[in-house]
């Protein structure tokens, strides 16, 4: 079945550095990908959408110079969160569409735990 | 905009017990309904899903029916395991090629032997 990657699964830094999330759909292209970000006891929320070749569409409230996303190939997106703060410690999920099964089921990532101190 | 309301838990039953958690969207259009699970230490799966109104989606002895006219998918299964421990989330793709998704705030589901 389609399976997504994300690297690393956890990461601890500093405040003021930067971070870099990798999601990776290992067994098929996908030209769409989506990053979340789940807060503790609550929903996902969408954060961006990442198509491959071209930037990123954000979400309202979402700032597109801290949140830096790249989807430079078919089967990689990355989420760079750029002079990190504790109040962006959260758990990133990052989902895939594999477009030979439907545009309508995403596949999604185990989650990067950021934690900023 | 689109909405999801989820039945906020925890929820816990003994194992064999009938399970329904509940779900109630809003959208316009023609949405199509998802129930996603989270298994401890891993990501969330696809567990079923519907496309248009009456549709049931099932899987795994887990079912749930696309209600148009009481705006709810509510996710059933009449005798749960153990393994079925998990957080469950309802969620609404907005159909008409946009892939979106909006997710309810899910539910913790506990089975006790």
């Amino acid at each position: 079945g389609a399976v997504v990657s994300q690297h690393p699964s956890r990461v601890i830094c500093k405040s003021g550095t930067s971070v870099k999330i990798e999601c990776r759909s290992l067994d098929f292209q996908a030209t769409t990908m989506f990053w979340y970000r789940q807060f503790p006891k609550k929903s996902l929320m969408l954060m961006a959408t990442s198509n491959e070749g071209s930037k990123a569409t954000y979400e309202q409230g979402v700032e597109k110079d801290k949140f830096l996303i790249n989807h430079a190939s078919l089967t990689l997106s990355t989420l760079t969160v750029t002079s990190a703060h504790p109040e962006d410690s959260s758990f990133y999920i990052c989902s895939a569409i594999e477009p030979a099964l439907g545009s309508d089921t995403q596949y999604f990532g185990p989650g990067t735990r950021l934690t900023v101190l | 905009g689109n909405s999801v309301t989820q039945m906020e838990g925890p929820v816990t039953l003994s194992e064999e017990a009938f399970l329904t958690i509940n779900c109630t969207y809003t959208a316009t259009g023609y949405p199509s309904l998802f129930w996603y699970v989270q298994y401890p230490g891993e990501g969330l799966q696809l567990l079923l899903k519907a496309t248009k109104a009456d549709d049931k989606g099932s899987n795994k002895g887990f079912e749930a029916t696309y209600r148009k006219e009481t705006t709810s998918f509510h996710l059933e299964k009449g005798s749960v395991q153990v393994s079925d421990s998990a957080v469950y989330f309802c969620a609404l793709g907005a159909g008409l090629g946009n892939e979106k998704l909006t997710f309810g705030t899910g539910t913790r589901l506990t089975i006790i032997p």
